[in-house]
């Protein structure tokens, strides 16, 4: 594997659901971060991980939980979602914060 | 606060023709400028980015984009479009060399006629 893989590449969930997405990549970046692509708004920033630390929150609504193991993988806690969490959920990393980032191809998640 | 605004949400351009995608930013300070495309299924893969220096600015698969302070754009182009060109493409603004903080604009969906 090369890259940033995420997994699922698809997921359907109910609402009283709990599920993860993953992510890993094999780049030795030190940064990784989740955003949200929903259909006719701009990227969102959801979480950014340094060193497995994190250093930001854009406010993010409880019900997805992040985790960061170590500098090679992230996962995002999933849990009651509501049907507008549906979107695309990108993983990237970077080495550095200020580092280029090398984006993954995403989670498409359903809520039902 | 910094923004981004990529007016055109769909181009069609036939193939072989010229494309220019165009992106108007706000921002307090020397911007970061970046250009990425997302083929169906994909992630973003980056095309070009620009920091300093000449403000034209060559990127992967032939694009080329433009920094234009007074009118605050980085336009994207490339002089002759390939069918595979066909994505969505967006146009993103941030601090520090790889982009920390990177805003993005709402992308612009490009279609090629054969």
């Amino acid at each position: 594997e090369t890259g940033v893989t995420q997994t699922p590449r698809h997921l359907v969930m109910g609402m009283t659901n709990k599920k993860s997405l993953k992510c890993e990549q094999h780049l030795g970046h030190n940064a990784m971060y989740w955003y949200k692509q929903s259909a006719k708004k701009p990227l969102e920033l959801m979480f950014v991980y340094n060193f497995k630390e994190q250093t930001e929150n854009n406010s993010v609504p409880s019900r997805f939980s992040p985790e960061c193991p170590n500098s090679s993988h992230l996962f995002l806690h999933l849990h009651t979602l509501q049907p507008e969490d549906s979107a695309l959920y990108l993983c990237a990393s970077s080495q550095g914060l200020a580092g280029e980032k090398v984006f993954g191809p995403g989670t498409r998640l359903t809520v039902l | 606060a910094q923004s981004v605004t990529q007016p055109d949400i769909h181009i069609t351009v036939s193939e072989g023709a010229s494309l220019e995608l165009r992106c108007n930013y706000s921002y307090g300070a020397t911007p970061y400028l970046f250009w990425y495309v997302q083929s169906p299924g994909q992630g973003l893969q980056l095309l070009l980015k620009y920091f300093s220096g000449d403000t034209l600015v060559q990127g992967i698969k032939g694009f080329e984009a433009e920094f234009k302070r007074c009118q605050s754009s980085f336009n994207l182009r490339k002089p002759s479009v390939h069918w595979s060109d066909a994505a969505e493409y967006f146009c993103a603004v941030g601090a520090g060399g790889g982009g920390n903080k990177l805003t993005f604009g709402t992308g612009t969906q490009l279609k090629v006629e054969l």
